[in-house]
């Protein structure tokens, strides 16, 4: 069965530091990755996904994400944190082994940014 | 294009009422999705349709029903309301490429319901 793991349900940087969000997956098929991100009472929009093609996937708002199979991760990366990336970040595969035509969702990470 | 719209935004319900959440979509998505989200729970899938006039069940269906009459809109409806049934739920499309596996899904605002 596929699954996600998001480590640390709470994550805090200082403007400008890096933000470091990581994703390990399980699967006994090639993954299809996604990173979602939710802005305070909002829906999720896209920042990134990962469908077998470059390993390195370059996003919206400065994101990117690397696939590593050794590692069975997909850590999402963006260099200098700004305010407005407070938000709620999931990562969730595609369900392809699956009979319901699904994403499997990590329980999500809370991205704050102090100034 | 207004994307994904949903109605309506909040609504508090007693137990035993019922109620019908409206998802529309107009960028002529095949597929959409009814989604619970409670916290420490992650996003939950209720029920799917691949198409006009077709509809199955998720991981969590139980106490819901839906209906896909037309491309554009998807109901999800709530016969006997439960306080279980308390939550924010979303509303998603994509486009149905690839059976939806590698499709960007596109979400609603959410609705926040609340069951007394």
């Amino acid at each position: 069965a596929q699954s996600v793991t998001q480590l640390g349900s709470h994550v805090s940087v200082s403007e400008g530091a890096l933000v470091l969000l990581r994703c390990n997956y399980s699967s006994s098929v090639p993954p299809y990755l996604f990173w979602y991100v939710q802005y305070p009472n909002q829906g999720l929009q896209l920042l990134l996904k990962y469908t077998s093609a470059a390993t390195l996937v370059k996003g919206i708002n400065g994101f990117e994400a690397e696939f590593k199979k050794s590692e069975t991760s997909f850590h999402l990366t963006k260099p200098s944190a700004h305010m407005s990336d407070a938000a709620e970040y999931f990562c969730a595969v595609s369900d392809r082994a699956g009979i319901i035509r699904k994403l499997i969702w990590g329980l999500g990470t809370s991205l704050a940014v102090n100034p | 294009n207004a994307g994904v719209t949903q109605t309506p935004k909040f609504r508090v319900l007693k137990t035993g009422q019922s109620m019908t959440l409206l998802c529309a979509q107009d960028m002529n998505h095949e597929y959409m999705y009814w989604y619970r989200q409670d916290p420490g729970m992650g996003l939950r899938l209720i029920h799917y349709s691949v198409g006009e006039g077709t509809t199955a069940k998720g991981e969590v269906p139980d106490g819901y029903n839906v209906s896909r009459l037309k491309k554009q809109n998807f109901l999800l409806g709530l016969e006997s309301a439960a306080p279980s049934q308390t939550s924010v739920y979303f509303c998603a499309s994509s486009y149905g490429a690839s059976g939806g596996l590698t499709d960007t899904q596109y979400f609603g605002p959410g609705t926040r319901l609340t069951v007394l």
